[in-house]
């Protein structure tokens, strides 16, 4: 059984920092193109950022690009988000979710939650 | 503002069918596959169709996907009270190199 279990959530001063972390298992974690997606309280989906399996192709939405940094230890099965200068609009619920070569997510895990707040 | 376009809601009695479009563009639904994802309630995503209209195992045939042009489609038949939940259209947008998703619909069972 795939597992994606988010953790390093809580309650952050505006500018402040946060690392977000993803443990993998049950599935090849190299092989899997990871993903952050993030949804704000009451509101919908929102894509926040893309790592290949070798860390060769990264992307970012651009709400995020300069702020923040995703990476991954193939080794420890691991996903991770350096979350910088943190805003009060990056408060959400951060999923880690897997995606395939046809772009679909087809793994997610439960989420955790990012509150920015002074 | 979301990138794909969905309605808010749609709603309609059980038993019933319902669907529920989702519309983009030439970078994003026009040459990349479709998914579609529920949510029920206070919990994460799941994957309901994906390639456009292809079920994961133990997604019931009530549930069908398609696509046209720019636009997909999803259907729900013999809706049931534990189908109330919030869905979502996504794919890859070539020309942002961004994943993109809809803004959700929520569907209610009267």
């Amino acid at each position: 059984e795939v597992q994606l279990v988010e953790s390093g959530g809580g309650l952050v001063k505006p500018g402040g920092s946060l690392r977000l972390s993803c443990a993998a298992s049950g599935l090849t974690f190299s092989n899997y193109i990871m993903n952050w997606v993030r949804q704000a309280p009451g509101g919908g989906l929102k894509w926040v950022s893309s790592i290949s399996g070798k860390s060769g192709y990264i992307h970012y939405a651009d709400s995020v690009k300069g702020r923040f940094t995703i990476s991954r230890d193939n080794a420890k099965n691991s996903l991770y988000l350096q979350m910088n200068s943190l805003r009060a609009e990056d408060t959400a619920v951060y999923y880690c979710a897997s995606l395939t070569v046809t772009n679909y997510f087809d793994y997610w895990g439960q989420g955790t939650l990012v509150t920015v707040s002074s | 503002q979301s990138v794909l376009t969905q309605p808010p809601s749609v709603s309609a009695a059980p038993g019933q069918k319902v669907t529920i479009s989702c519309s983009g563009t030439s970078s994003n639904i026009g040459n990349n596959y479709v998914s579609w994802y529920q949510q029920l309630p206070g919990t994460a995503p799941k994957l309901l169709i994906y390639d456009n209209n292809k079920r994961p195992s133990g997604i019931p045939d009530r549930f069908s996907g398609s696509k046209s042009g720019t636009s997909a489609t999803l259907g729900i038949t013999g809706l049931q009270t534990g189908d109330e939940a919030d869905y979502y259209c996504g794919t890859w947008d070539s020309s942002l190199s961004a994943g993109v998703f809809g803004g959700g619909t929520k569907l209610t069972v009267l």
